[in-house]
């Protein structure tokens, strides 16, 4: 069964001050994976696109890594600020057939930037 | 133009009224999907076009219709309702190629009484 696991749940950082999440991932076949920013009651805004040969995308303050041999994945937030308050979701695509995807989320981690 | 729009944003239902959601993209894009979210979970795949023709329908009640009209336009069709439906119905599109990147819309908050 496809998972992605998302830590920690909640976070909470002071303004000014650097963060990382994790994401791990049991996706197959595997197309790529993909950090997400929801603010509460909004549609999810992508941040970054990463596919099994890139190892780094960075998008401003916001850098993910990706490591496909463990299937670790870690979204990295330097000089937070507060508008980075929001839900950050890790997903995974699997390429569901003739052409569309399939995504597996995870349940999100829970940013509070603390001014 | 890389944005999904969706109306309306903001929609309050009886248990015996029929509405439409609508979303609608500029971006050539050929797959088009409906989620639904409920508060602190991770978007459900309830639907998914691609070039227009229905090809995953996830065990949704037929009090969900979906309709995709021509390759810019989705809609969902509401008719009887429950109050457990109440959620942020979320649209996406994607290329039918390629990354296959998903472009989300900002959502309509469904409130079902």
């Amino acid at each position: 069964k496809n998972q992605v696991e998302q830590s920690p749940q909640s976070l909470i950082i002071l303004e000014g001050k650097n963060c990382t999440l994790q994401c791990n991932y049991t996706v197959s076949p595997f197309s790529n994976l993909r950090w997400y920013k929801q603010d509460t009651g909004r549609g999810p805004v992508s941040l970054t696109i990463m596919t099994f040969s890139e190892n780094t995308k960075s998008n401003g303050r916001y850098t993910a890594t990706l490591d496909a041999d463990t299937k670790q994945s870690s979204l990295h937030i330097t000089a937070s600020q507060l508008s980075d308050s929001a839900s950050y979701i890790c997903v995974v695509s699997a390429v569901g057939g003739s052409g569309y995807s399939t995504l597996t989320f995870g349940k999100g981690t829970m940013l509070l930037v603390s001014p | 133009d890389t944005e999904v729009t969706q109306t309306p944003k903001h929609l309050v239902m009886g248990m015996t009224n029929k509405k439409s959601l609508k979303c609608e993209q500029h971006m050539g894009h050929r797959a088009m999907y409906w989620y639904k979210q409920k508060a602190k979970k991770p978007p459900e795949l309830m639907f998914v076009y691609s070039y227009e023709k229905l090809s995953i329908n996830e065990s949704v009640p037929s009090r969900f219709s979906p309709e995709c009209p021509n390759s810019s336009l989705l809609n969902l069709h509401l008719h009887a309702l429950q109050p457990e439906d109440s959620a942020l119905y979320l649209c996406a599109s994607s290329q039918a190629s390629g990354s296959y990147e998903q472009y989300f819309g900002p959502g309509t908050r469904l409130t079902v009484t």
